[in-house]
């Protein structure tokens, strides 16, 4: 019963391709989140999205693309993929309270290797 | 000013002993500072947490220092073991809904037996 769950774990691909990364929580969170973490373990937050409102960290480029089916998912979209994307992208949820930040929860990472 | 600097980068400690790592922010709006433990091939996983109103939080081994003026605030890993060897991630955040969540760049434990 995994908190937040992330599919694939690993994704090897050519670059131009176009991939997508699943994730879904099933907390009852109504906040998520997708990272990049880089080779070097820095995280950088790339998206918060929350009742439909979606906050996009400007420097990620618009080949990324999330998109919500429903509270429980946001799925990670991204085209023309370029050596740089190689990463380890995780996505996270959490309880949203306007004004009161509360703990994300992190799934375990999709390991993307751009060949 | 959205930066949170981490110190040190590494830190190899003794089983038993104390493991301290710092970071510093710079914008005063910042009003949640977690700090999360990160093992290979896993997500980070928050620790513990604090808000700028108490000085120190305490968990088990694990105690946060908190130094508003100073803009510091610490994580002290008391009688340290090999299992604690992780990464550790301090953050801070403002408001909302966490689009503001900033993590510090990290700081690899080793704690040997």
């Amino acid at each position: 019963d995994t908190a937040v769950s992330q599919t694939p774990k690993y994704l090897v691909t050519q670059m131009g391709n176009d991939k997508s990364i699943k994730c879904e929580q099933n907390l009852g969170h109504d906040t998520m989140y997708w990272y990049k973490q880089d080779s070097k373990k820095f995280l950088k937050i790339m998206f918060s999205y929350n009742n439909k409102e979606l906050i996009i960290n400007e420097t990620v480029p618009n080949r990324f693309s999330p998109k919500s089916p429903d509270k429980a998912h946001l799925n990670l979209h991204i085209n023309s993929l370029e050596l740089g994307d190689s990463a380890v992208y995780f996505c996270a949820s959490s309880s949203a309270d306007r004004g009161s930040n509360q703990p994300q929860h992190f799934g375990d990472g999709t390991r993307l290797s751009i060949l | 000013q959205q930066q949170v600097k981490q110190s040190p980068q590494s830190l190899i400690v003794q089983k038993g002993g104390i493991s301290i790592i710092n970071c510093a922010y710079e914008n005063t709006a910042f009003d949640y500072f977690p700090w999360y433990q990160q093992f290979p091939g896993k997500g980070p996983a928050l620790l513990i947490a604090i808000r700028p109103d108490v000085s120190e939080k305490k968990e088990g081994r694990f105690t946060i220092s908190f130094n508003k003026s100073a803009k510091q605030f610490s994580l002290h890993i008391m009688d340290s073991q090999p299992g604690d060897s992780a990464t550790y991630f301090c953050a801070a955040s403002r408001g909302n809904y966490g689009q503001n969540f900033v993590f510090g760049p990290g700081t690899r434990l080793s704690v040997l037996p």
